[in-house]
């Protein structure tokens, strides 16, 4: 798998947008990219996925970088329930036959 | 959909005893789910793969007598925990997809194991 590097923390105020950045330069043509979010002392949640497109779904937006190097995660209006460890993965579809490797992702603090 | 429930949310057991973990794929089959175990303040890793029907594959480091993996249907795996230790107290966790559907993994809620 393609290895990702996300920023360790972040803050954000509550109701802005969160940009939760992730680089992916060694993804190759048929990785996904995939972002996951962990509440404290919960399985992670699946948040959107995409391949090359944006991706928008009821609960983020996903940019892509067309050289497919980095990604974005956006929250558009953060709410202190968005406090969150974020986890950016890079994977085949779906993510294939194997588990998913998780990385240290990126603690997101919503401030109020 | 790809609902994944776990059971119990936590336990606390006694050294020495074993404690059974349930995963369940509510609203699909599941023919392989995967068991992770995450220690405070670090992130999930990777146990098992559980597969319907055959042996489960384990990661290196994971010892397959003490970490008993049961996969007897698709819609069901079960992690137990033999001779608990305190050093096995950890949040468990369960995952598993809708391969027909071929929809992104889909996570439980965890098990919080406390060996006293």
């Amino acid at each position: 798998d393609a290895k990702t590097t996300q920023p360790p923390s972040m803050d954000c105020a509550e109701g802005r947008a969160a940009n939760l950045p992730c680089n992916h330069s060694t993804i190759s043509g048929n990785e996904y990219v995939y972002w996951y979010r962990q509440i404290h002392s919960q399985g992670p949640q699946y948040i959107i996925h995409g391949l090359k497109n944006n991706e928008t779904n009821e609960m983020a937006s996903l940019i892509i970088t067309e050289d497919r190097k980095s990604s974005t995660l956006i929250l558009p209006h953060a709410t202190l329930r968005d406090t969150a460890v974020y986890y950016c993965i890079v994977r085949v579809a779906g993510g294939g036959a194997d588990g998913l490797t998780f990385g240290k992702g990126t603690h997101l603090i919503i401030q109020p | 959909g790809a609902v994944v429930s776990q059971h119990p949310s936590w336990v606390i057991c006694k050294s020495g005893t074993s404690v059974k973990i349930e995963c369940r794929s509510l609203d699909f089959q599941a023919t392989t789910m995967f068991w992770y175990r995450q220690f405070p303040k670090q992130s999930l890793m990777l146990m098992a793969t559980s597969n319907e029907g055959s042996k489960a594959t384990y990661e290196q480091g994971v010892e397959k007598d003490k970490f008993l993996i049961n996969h007897a249907s698709l819609t069901l795996s079960t992690l137990t925990v033999t001779s608990a230790h305190p050093e096995d107290s950890s949040f468990y966790i369960c995952s598993a997809r809708d391969f027909q559907k071929n929809s992104p993994l889909h996570f439980g809620n965890g098990t919080r194991l406390t060996v006293t």
